[in-house]
């Protein structure tokens, strides 16, 4: 069974750092992208960006570029998403997804979700 | 803001059908396979369709989804209290700022 588990809420100050965490499980790790979707309180999904874990090759999304840092650790499963200097704005859910691309390159999707991250940041 | 419109609601009573459009451009809906996602209240996201019409395993086919030239449709048969949600709809945008855009969100009210 595939499984993402993300890690728990996180309540932090402006200006601090964060990583938070993505485990998968129940599949090859490094063979699949991994993305991460931006949820803020009352509003819709927002593509943050998708890391392969297999080379790190990673691509952001250009609200998201230079703002978090996304990374993978292969040897343990686990992708990660990381802030160096968080803002009240960064407030949200923050969910972690594996994202499907077909070999044609035209089918692009998020196939199994992890639980979400809350991330508060407030003084 | 997304470049994927979809209403912000649609309701109907249970056993009725539902439909919520997400209309794109050539550089996104044109040119690629659309997803569909259901968000139950405080949940994590579900795929519900993909590659324009293809249901995952376990998705029972009360849901259906298609496109058309720019614009892609799901649709909700025999609507029950299970499916208020928020619905969105996802693809790849290979505009200038290439990446994968949702839908503005649909909630699903079961009246």
């Amino acid at each position: 069974e595939v499984q993402l588990v993300q890690s728990g809420a996180e309540v932090k100050k402006p200006g601090e750092s964060l990583k938070i965490s993505c485990k998968g499980s129940g599949y090859s790790f490094t063979s699949y992208w991994i993305g991460w979707v931006r949820q803020m309180p009352g509003k819709g999904l927002e593509w943050m960006g998708i890391i392969y874990p297999g080379d790190s090759d990673t691509r952001y999304s250009p609200s998201f570029q230079g703002q978090v840092t996304i990374s993978a650790d292969k040897s343990i499963s686990t992708a990660y998403l990381q802030w160096s200097s968080l803002k009240a704005s960064d407030t949200a859910m923050y969910y972690c997804a594996r994202f499907f691309i077909a070999a044609a390159g035209t089918s692009y999707y998020f196939d199994y979700w992890g639980q979400g991250t809350l991330v508060t940041v407030s003084s | 803001q997304s470049v994927l419109t979809q209403p912000p609601s649609v309701s109907a009573a249970p056993g009725q059908k539902v439909t919520i459009s997400c209309s794109g451009s050539s550089s996104n809906i044109g040119n690629n396979y659309v997803s569909w996602y259901q968000q139950l209240p405080g949940t994590a996201p579900k795929l519900l369709i993909y590659e324009n019409n293809k249901r995952p395993s376990g998705i029972p086919d009360r849901f259906s989804g298609s496109k058309s030239g720019t614009s892609a449709t799901l649709g909700i048969t025999g609507l029950q209290t299970g499916d208020e949600a928020d619905y969105y709809c996802g693809t790849w945008d290979s505009s200038l700022s290439v990446s994968y855009v949702f839908g503005t969100g649909t909630k699903v009210t079961v009246l």
